[in-house]
């Protein structure tokens, strides 16, 4: 059974450093052309695809958020982490790690969800 | 500005029909297969189609899929109101090197 969850910080103050911790369970990211994502959607807005890291460890980044956007994996601790450097209010979302599955540009699951909120 | 292009909103009867269009170009519907999610507030996205017309195990056949050119569409047969949620078509798009995804359609079912 495949899960996935989203972990982090509910509030954090702007220009801080986001990090956020999706913990999955019934893959291995080591398995070939296995990828995992983050997704956020904005109060209001529509999703947006943020980054994805694939089972050798290449990384993917949205163009418009490169410069901000850090992502890793710890094989061994089944988790994919995402880093937002100095985030603003707009930043404000539910953040979502979701799976895609071997040679294929779908998310077959999805976590939660975490909201995080930017403010001062 | 999303990549990729859907009407804001759709509505029909219950026991109705609807369609949902997604727009795009040669550089990603074009040349990709596309996906489709339903999205309710506060939940996980469900997938609901996969590489344009494939429906993973539980999805229910009222749900199909099809693309033609640089656009896709999404139908739903016999709506129920448990439809009504937030859909989003997704496909790769390869000047980005990236998952693109449309801005969503507000399914109503009246």
């Amino acid at each position: 059974q495949v899960t996935l969850r989203e972990s982090g910080p509910a509030l954090v103050k702007p220009t801080q450093t986001l990090t956020l911790t999706c913990s999955f369970s019934g893959f291995s990211l080591s398995t070939k052309e296995m990828c995992v994502a983050w997704i956020r959607q904005p109060p209001g807005k529509a999703l947006e695809w943020l980054a994805l890291i694939d089972w050798e460890g290449d990384k993917y980044y949205s163009p418009s958020l490169r410069t901000r956007l850090t992502i890793s994996k710890d094989t061994s601790e089944n988790q994919v982490l995402l880093r937002v450097t100095n985030v603003d209010p707009v930043d404000t979302a539910t953040y979502y790690c979701a799976r895609i599955p071997g040679k294929s540009n779908y998310f077959d699951f999805w976590g939660q969800g975490t909201l995080v909120t930017v403010s001062s | 500005q999303s990549v990729l292009t859907q009407p804001p909103s759709v509505s029909a009867a219950p026991g109705q029909k609807v369609t949902i269009s997604c727009s795009g170009s040669t550089s990603n519907i074009g040349y990709n297969f596309v996906s489709w999610y339903q999205h309710l507030p506060g939940t996980a996205p469900k997938l609901l189609i996969y590489d344009n017309n494939e429906r993973p195990s539980g999805i229910p056949d009222r749900f199909s899929g099809s693309k033609s050119g640089t656009s896709a569409t999404l139908g739903i047969t016999g709506l129920q109101t448990g439809d009504e949620a937030d859909y989003y078509c997704v496909t790769w798009d390869s000047s980005l090197s990236a998952p693109v995804f449309g801005g969503g359609t507000k399914l109503t079912v009246l």
